[in-house]
């Protein structure tokens, strides 16, 4: 089955420098990969995802790329802003969307 | 913020007791998938249901169980509650089982005494 690592688990920047995030997968069917964001106490959000057809999406501050032949997604935030504190889980799905496999997840703190 | 509600909130059981949770999808939403999520940890696929029918099962025993009702709500149940099982139940609703993008819910925090 599908395995997800991420790295780090821990992250600390300085409010205004970028964040970079980084999974790899190990089922090359896999083809859906999302981001999602959890603020303590909170819900997952989904911030941004990418399908395999593509190499790299962009959504204001935040980009996600892949490289399938290396099977590994980074997730990029830019200009970082305290708000930007939360746990960043990465996902990979098979394409039949019925089994997410996330990573453990990667503590960003932004540092005012 | 999406349309996704659970409930209880949370829920105090005690070892070998049975649990129910519920999970109302989104609007236009007819997939829901529940997952676990232990301190400190990534959310666990538990299993998804597709127009009423099970799609898909994780590395869960079955004692975890679920349904789905014609109007997509979704209830997970627990028999035989474990130490264990304490945790963040979420699920999380989407348009079709085929690479629907997924919005949870507010979760339930279950702990088993």
């Amino acid at each position: 089955g599908e395995n997800v690592e991420q790295h780090p688990s821990t992250l600390s920047v300085q409010e205004g420098d970028s964040a970079v995030i980084k999974c790899t997968y190990s089922d090359s069917a896999s083809n859906y990969f999302p981001w999602y964001k959890q603020e303590l106490g909170k819900r997952p959000q989904l911030i941004i995802d990418i399908r395999s057809n593509v190499g790299e999406k962009k959504d204001q501050r935040i980009a996600v790329t892949l490289n399938k032949t290396a099977k590994h997604f980074s997730l990029h935030i830019t200009e970082t802003q305290p708000e930007d504190s939360a746990v960043y889980f990465c996902a990979a799905s098979p394409g039949y969307g019925q089994n997410f496999v996330f990573g453990p997840g990667t503590r960003l703190s932004v540092l005012p | 913020e999406t349309g996704v509600t659970q409930s209880p909130t949370h829920l105090i059981k005690t070892r070998g007791q049975q649990v129910t949770l519920r999970c109302s999808s989104q609007s236009g939403h007819n997939t829901v998938s529940w997952y676990q999520q232990a301190l400190g940890q990534g959310p666990q696929f538990i299993f998804q249901y597709y127009r009423e029918e099970e799609n898909g099962r994780g590395n869960f025993p079955p004692r975890f169980s679920g349904l789905q009702f014609p109007n997509y709500s979704s209830e997970l149940n627990v028999n035989a509650l474990e130490l264990d099982d304490s945790a963040l139940y979420l699920c999380a609703s989407s348009f079709g089982s085929f690479e629907g993008e997924q919005y949870f819910g507010p979760g339930t925090r279950l702990t088993v005494t």
